[in-house]
């Protein structure tokens, strides 16, 4: 069945480290994303790629790297550059933004700092 | 500067009654609007939406509004039931632009 798999689930970094976070969906969506959500906090975007070999930064790109090297992944670098880290990560995909479009969200990675 | 507005953090009602949930925008371009529903740690849940076209959308329980004069939309839940309980998120985008998701309001369904 078709869907968005993140991985890890859960995700503890130490300070000053680089972690990554896997997305992968098989849904052949051309658009992915990825929010974060900090507790009682909306959604905000970080990093988007429309098409393969090319992302646009959101919101909130500080501190973060992508990839998109293959349709059907985008993986997110949390770097050492992010001074807060800690947050629930989600990433999402879409078929190109036009009316009527719905955007899927994988089940999400939470992210600690420790 | 938010574009979409949800200003009601958190909403409780009765099971069996109708829940409201209500949402705002500023951008008259939008022209496609969004429900999704979240519970926690997990990813958000596509519920129903509307174009700019239509004025009610209804998909079972669920109903959104929308008021282009007003910029605002509302889903209205009826039933109510406990299993309701969640963040819904309002969201919209227009012709080639990224979704713009507002912050979310708790629903609380009391049995």
């Amino acid at each position: 069945d078709g869907g968005i798999t993140q991985s890890p689930k859960y995700l503890f970094r130490k300070e000053g480290q680089n972690v990554t976070l896997s997305c992968e969906q098989n849904l052949n969506h051309d658009a992915m994303y990825w929010y974060r959500q900090d507790p009682g906090q909306g959604l905000r975007l970080i990093y988007y790629s429309q098409i393969v070999n090319d992302f646009q930064k959101g919101d909130i790109a500080e501190g973060y790297s992508v990839s998109r090297e293959k349709k059907e992944s985008f993986p997110l670098t949390v770097t050492s550059a992010q001074k807060n880290p800690t947050a629930f990560y989600l990433c999402a995909s879409s078929i190109p933004v036009v009316p009527g479009n719905t955007i899927y969200f994988g089940e999400g990675s939470w992210l600690t700092v420790v | 500067d938010q574009q979409v507005k949800q200003n009601s953090p958190s909403l409780s009602v009765q099971e069996g009654r109708i829940s409201i949930l209500n949402c705002d925008y500023t951008n008259s371009m939008f022209d496609y609007f969004l429900w999704y529903k979240k519970y926690p740690a997990e990813g958000p849940t596509f519920l129903i939406s509307i174009s700019s076209i239509k004025d009610k959308n209804e998909d079972g329980r669920f109903t959104v509004f929308l008021n282009k004069s007003a910029k605002h939309l509302s889903l209205h839940i009826v039933p109510s039931q406990p299993g309701d309980s969640a963040v819904y998120f309002c969201a919209s985008h227009n012709y080639g632009q990224n979704f713009v998701f507002g912050p979310g309001t708790r629903l609380s369904v009391l049995p």
